[in-house]
């Protein structure tokens, strides 16, 4: 079943505790993504990767790193998370159409939901 | 930057009423695409026009673009009781030879049984 899969699902964490959420997708999607969710806010994109070892911010990468060594995988990596990313996380992945547009549709994973103390 | 924002953000109909959510947006678009969010759980997408596009239908969706106007809108018909859970528009605008695709804020749809 093509899917993407994101864990923890729920994460309870304190200030300053590092902290990694995988994601990995199963469809040889080149190009993938994470965002978070807040009310009122929408979605917003943290980091984004065109393919392996490529990646660029998104709107809001601040307090975030992400790497991709991997084509499927797509960690997003917090070192020192503090209160205000307590959020719903979203990783997201697509293939890359005609002429190089990356936002086909947008494959999501089923999220993750992170609370800092 | 909001790009898309939908209309209305709160709507509650009774089953086998047709649903119908707006999203304008401000700038020049590649495509539009809706996707639906169940309670707390990741989007899906449901359907994409391209900006060239006016209209497109997918089993009981119907999605409209004006790009004169700068909106869309998404019919729902025929509405079930599954298909409660939040709509988002997201647009896909080109910068600097970089797409980008923003999301508005949703509409939260209720189906009444």
């Amino acid at each position: 079943e093509a899917q993407v899969t994101q864990n923890p699902r729920y994460l309870i964490t304190v200030t300053g505790k590092k902290l990694t959420v995988t994601c990995s997708q199963n469809m040889n999607h080149e190009y993938m993504s994470w965002y978070r969710q807040d009310p009122g806010l929408g979605l917003r994109q943290i980091y984004y990767s065109m393919n392996v070892e490529v990646t660029d911010k998104g709107d809001v990468p601040e307090g975030y790193k992400v790497s991709r060594k991997e084509k499927r995988n797509f960690p997003l990596i917090l070192e020192s998370p503090s209160p205000n990313q307590t959020s719903l996380y979203f990783c997201a992945s697509s293939r890359v159409g005609a002429g190089g547009s990356v936002y086909n549709e947008q494959f999501f994973g089923p999220g993750t939901r992170l609370t800092v103390l | 930057s909001q790009q898309g924002e939908e209309d209305p953000q709160a709507l509650s109909i009774q089953e086998g009423e047709n649903a119908t959510m707006n999203c304008s947006y401000k700038t020049s678009i590649n495509n539009l695409q809706w996707y639906r969010q169940n309670s707390g759980r990741g989007l899906v997408h449901l359907i994409l026009i391209r900006s060239n596009e006016r209209e497109k239908h997918s089993g009981r969706l119907r999605v409209t673009l004006d790009t004169s106007k700068k909106s869309s809108s998404l019919l729902i018909t025929a509405s079930r009781a599954a298909d409660t859970a939040s709509y988002f528009c997201a647009t896909v605008t080109r910068s600097y030879n970089t797409d980008k695709l923003i999301f508005g804020t949703g509409t939260r749809l209720q189906v009444f049984p």
